[in-house]
């Protein structure tokens, strides 16, 4: 399968705990995208990359949330001291990033905070 | 500040039935639209979009989409769903850096 892969797909973690995702996206993209979805809602952006620049985030991207995509391939969502709020979908995209192109996504990360 | 606002937010039809539903954004300067599906279980998958030109675009399995700048819409048309068709149906729009403003889905049920 040469889709987007996302690891792991489901994480329960304490509350207070870290934890790390990974996303490998499709080979020939040099963007790839982070968004969260929670229930009811449509995915909303986090960050994305230009291969391994980090060129916009969100708002909602708090302190404790970090990304990195350290040589231009796959990328890591790292959450610290985790809280329930961040229980959500994690869904990773990419793209060519020339003119006009298309995001395939990844099936995601259920994160739940217990 | 960019938004997208899906109206419909569940839609029940009788298979055989046409479908319509609307996508409303508001965004400055150039802008992309998209419609995606999330079938039960599975990842977003893209349905259709419009760069430019013919403001009506065909996507997969018989989906069609109108973008009428006028009234910043970009509905999602089916002249007869089936009982596959039951999905969340997204429209999303983007700017130059490709970063996806997502509606807040329409939940569609199609009985037998």
């Amino acid at each position: 399968d040469t889709g987007v892969s996302q690891n792991p797909r489901h994480k329960i973690t304490k509350r207070g705990q870290n934890v790390t995702f990974r996303c490998d996206p499709i080979s020939e993209h040099n963007r790839l995208y982070w968004y969260r979805q929670t229930l009811g809602q449509g995915p909303e952006f986090l960050t994305y990359f230009q291969n391994e620049a980090q060129l916009e985030k969100s708002r909602l991207l708090s302190d404790r949330f970090s990304a990195e995509r350290p040589k231009g391939s796959f990328s890591t969502l790292e959450i610290q001291r985790t809280e329930q709020g961040d229980s959500a979908m994690y869904l990773c995209a990419s793209s060519r990033g020339q003119g006009n192109s298309e995001a395939f996504f990844g099936q995601g990360t259920r994160l739940t905070v217990v | 500040a960019q938004s997208v606002s899906q109206h419909n937010h569940h839609v029940i039809l009788s298979e055989a039935a046409s479908l319509e539903l609307g996508c409303n954004y508001s965004y400055g300067g150039t802008v992309n639209l998209f419609w995606y599906v999330q079938y039960p279980g599975q990842h977003l998958q893209l349905l259709l979009k419009y760069f430019s030109g013919d403001p009506l675009v065909k996507g997969i399995k018989g989906f069609e989409a109108e973008f009428i700048k006028s009234k910043f819409s970009f509905n999602l048309r089916k002249p007869s769903v089936q009982w596959s068709d039951t999905a969340e149906y997204f429209c999303a729009g983007a700017g130059t850096a490709s970063k996806l403003t997502f509606g807040t889905g329409t939940r569609l049920q199609v009985t037998l």
